[in-house]
């Protein structure tokens, strides 16, 4: 079975600063991997996604993501916060390919940007 | 660009009352889902719908959660008795390739009183 560990249920920063958002996952098979962004009171819109190929996917928004398989992480950044950004974001894992897929989410990290 | 729309936005309802939440998934996708976040938690698998049957169901998906989808269009979750912890976001989503890429709906805001 798949999980997903976010550390840090809440992150701060100031506008301008780098947004490093941390996240590690479980799998016994080559996982994919989603990072969601959630406004207030809207639903899951996806950032990006990593499924196979380049380990650095890049996103809306001016987000990316690493994935790093030898640390089993998905840390999901971007060089410069705007308020915009403040939401909370889910890390999410699904096993690779095939039909009845489900996600894994996270606990979520709020983001708040500060001026 | 297609998406997957959900009603209602919001239901509110008195413990112990049938509720059902609609969704229309994305047109040519295949396969359906129903996740569900309480206020303050993370999302929540509920349950994955394929080929006109559940595929996969966690253990929140009790005997008094059912899916269906009654003609092409739809897909809906039916809570029969709801209690006060039913109190949530409902998230229908679908997909129909092997990315695993899931497209939301923007959720059905379910409180019970």
């Amino acid at each position: 079975a798949q999980s997903v560990t976010q550390l840090g249920s809440h992150v701060s920063v100031s506008e301008g600063a780098l947004v490093l958002l941390r996240c590690n996952y479980s799998s016994s098979v080559p996982p994919y991997l989603f990072w969601y962004v959630q406004y207030p009171n809207q639903g899951l819109q996806l950032l990006l996604k990593y499924t196979t190929g380049a380990t650095l996917v890049k996103g809306i928004n001016g987000f990316e993501a690493e994935f790093k398989k030898s640390e089993t992480s998905f840390h999901l950044t971007k060089p410069s916060a705007h308020m915009s950004d403040a939401a909370e974001y889910f890390c999410a894992v699904s096993v690779s390919g095939g039909g009845g897929n489900k996600l894994t989410f996270g606990t979520g990290t709020q983001l708040k940007v500060e001026l | 660009e297609p998406e997957v729309t959900q009603t209602p936005s919001h239901q509110v309802t008195q413990m112990g009352q049938e509720v059902i939440l609609r969704c229309v998934p994305i047109s040519n996708h295949l396969y359906f889902y129903w996740y569900r976040q309480i206020l303050g938690q993370k999302v929540e698998f509920l349950v994955s719908f394929y080929n006109n049957e559940i595929s996969e169901k966690s253990e929140i998906f009790d005997d008094q959660f059912s899916v269906e989808r009654p003609d092409g269009s739809n897909f809906t979750l039916k809570i029969r008795s709801t209690k006060l912890e039913d109190s949530a976001m409902y998230f229908c989503a679908s997909y129909t390739d092997n990315t695993g890429e899931l497209f939301f709906g923007e959720g059905s805001r379910l409180t019970v009183l």
